[in-house]
């Protein structure tokens, strides 16, 4: 099997930076992204390519990866950015995998 | 622009099947691999498989292998999710998603979802 593994929870002041790790139970990780779910919505894909961010989505979404763990970053967080953030990875034996889900709040 | 748009709410009895479908529009429907994701009710994410609108190819979770199909229909721009022997654990909203990809095939994320269809399965 193959599992991602993100903290279920994360509190944060307005204009702080909050940093949700994922961490990937093999070596050699493949590029993962990450999705940011607010309540009754949709996913929506704010980094892709551990790095990328998509057109639309807002500087202060950051992502990078250290071996086997990627980080997403919200740097200045805002009021908006409370939701819960999932990282999504791809493995040969078991397809796409998500992690459980960060709920990031804002106090 | 891109749109992915869902058939609407059902609810089922436990042993019978459900059919969803995710019509298309804004983009090239044979590009692009379609992805089904579900999401029990409090819960994360669960990926079911994919559907190649353009070759009809299709690869399923082991989870689900035995009681999913993936279908697709071209001239319409649709995408079907077929499960079937439901249970009240397969109570969940559905999605389906496009397959974000480069030229080389690498898979880089879902970029667009449906507004997702929740599913129902009670007595």
């Amino acid at each position: 099997s193959y599992e991602l593994t993100q903290p279920p929870a994360l509190s944060v002041s307005p204009g702080q930076t909050a940093s949700i790790p994922c961490s990937g139970d093999k070596s050699g990780e493949k590029y993962g992204c990450w999705y940011q779910q607010k309540p009754g919505q949709s996913p929506v894909l704010v980094i892709y390519q551990d790095t990328k961010r998509p057109s639309g989505i807002p500087e202060r979404f950051s992502g990078s990866r250290s071996g086997n763990v990627a980080t997403l970053t919200i740097s200045g967080t805002q009021a908006m950015d409370e939701a819960d953030y999932y990282c999504q990875s791809w493995d040969s034996s078991v397809g796409y995998v998500f992690g459980a889900g960060t709920k990031v709040t804002v106090l | 622009q891109v749109q992915l748009v869902q058939s609407g709410a059902e609810v089922k009895e436990p042993g019978a099947s459900v059919k969803l479908s995710c019509r298309a529009s804004g983009y090239t429907f044979a590009g692009y691999y379609i992805h089904w994701v579900r999401q029990a009710p409090g819960q994360g994410l669960e990926w079911l498989g994919w559907i190649s609108p353009n070759t009809g190819g299709r690869n399923y979770a082991q989870k689900f292998q035995r009681r999913v199909a993936m279908t697709r229909d071209t001239s319409i721009t649709t995408a079907y999710m077929e499960l079937t022997r439901l249970t009240s654990d397969d109570t969940a909203v559905y999605y389906c998603a496009r397959g974000l990809y480069d030229r080389s095939g690498n898979w880089w994320g879902f970029d667009y979802w449906g507004q997702g269809a929740l599913v129902t399965v009670s007595s």
